[in-house]
């Protein structure tokens, strides 16, 4: 099976402006997780969808989005671009999304905001 | 508020020598634990979990890591290292609060494997 797909693989913006990026789950996985990793914060979780349902969402500002297909391809959305939002994004995803799944994660996208 | 510690930013062995990467953990109730390496400008690949069971878990490239519930800890291990394990290793616990896949990471130790 193909692994986890995000695109783009690099991404550079300015300040204020918004960018979207995409991940493509594993076939059959149903669940696909977003974090966000800075050398400052580490890994932090933004939110998980699951049958196009957002189910949790991590401490971040509205800022940040999603949103999940009925293909389950996911993308997450971020607006008005700030300077810390300089990260890289990784997508996860898993079958069913229970307790007890694995994650399987992306190589992430790496967002530069100048 | 379930955590997870990682107290070594690095790990210094030799090639061929045991390795330890030590992981301690905060939870209510009974933890999911997992293993994550991620090398230079690569997303997390999964090494192994504990769920419930064998205290000992064998996951990939010839890793296992130990769970103890006394003394809360989750230590990754190899028998013998190689330069090509030379990696950043994150153990992670499952958010149970949040009744998904959330996983709250610990901030990393980098493992380097001299030659």
């Amino acid at each position: 099976k193909a692994g986890v797909t995000q695109t783009p693989r690099y991404l550079i913006k300015t300040r204020g402006q918004q960018v979207t990026l995409s991940c493509s789950p594993i076939s059959g996985h149903r669940s696909v997780s977003w974090y966000q990793q800075t050398p400052g914060q580490g890994l932090q979780f933004l939110f998980e969808y699951f049958s196009e349902t957002q189910r949790n969402k991590g401490n971040f500002p509205g800022r940040f989005s999603g949103r999940q297909f009925s293909n389950s391809r996911s993308e997450m959305n971020v607006s008005t671009l700030e300077l810390g939002d300089s990260a890289l994004y990784l997508c996860a995803s898993s079958t069913s999304g229970d307790l007890t799944d694995t994650q399987y994660f992306g190589p992430g996208t790496r967002l530069t905001v100048l | 508020a379930q955590s997870v510690a990682q107290p070594e930013d690095q790990v210094n062995v030799a090639e061929g020598n045991p390795l330890t990467v030590k992981c301690t953990y905060s939870v209510s109730g009974n933890p999911y634990l997992f293993w994550y390496v991620q090398y230079p400008n690569r997303g997390l690949q999964f090494l192994l979990k504990y769920i419930t069971g064998d205290n000992l878990v064998k996951g990939s490239y010839g890793f296992e890591a130990e769970f103890n519930k006394s003394q809360t800890s989750f230590h990754l291990k190899k028998p013998s290292a190689l330069v090509s394990d030379s990696a950043l290793y994150f153990c992670a616990v499952r958010d149970k609060a949040k009744a998904g896949t959330a996983l709250i990471f610990g901030k990393g130790t980098t493992l380097s494997v001299s030659s």
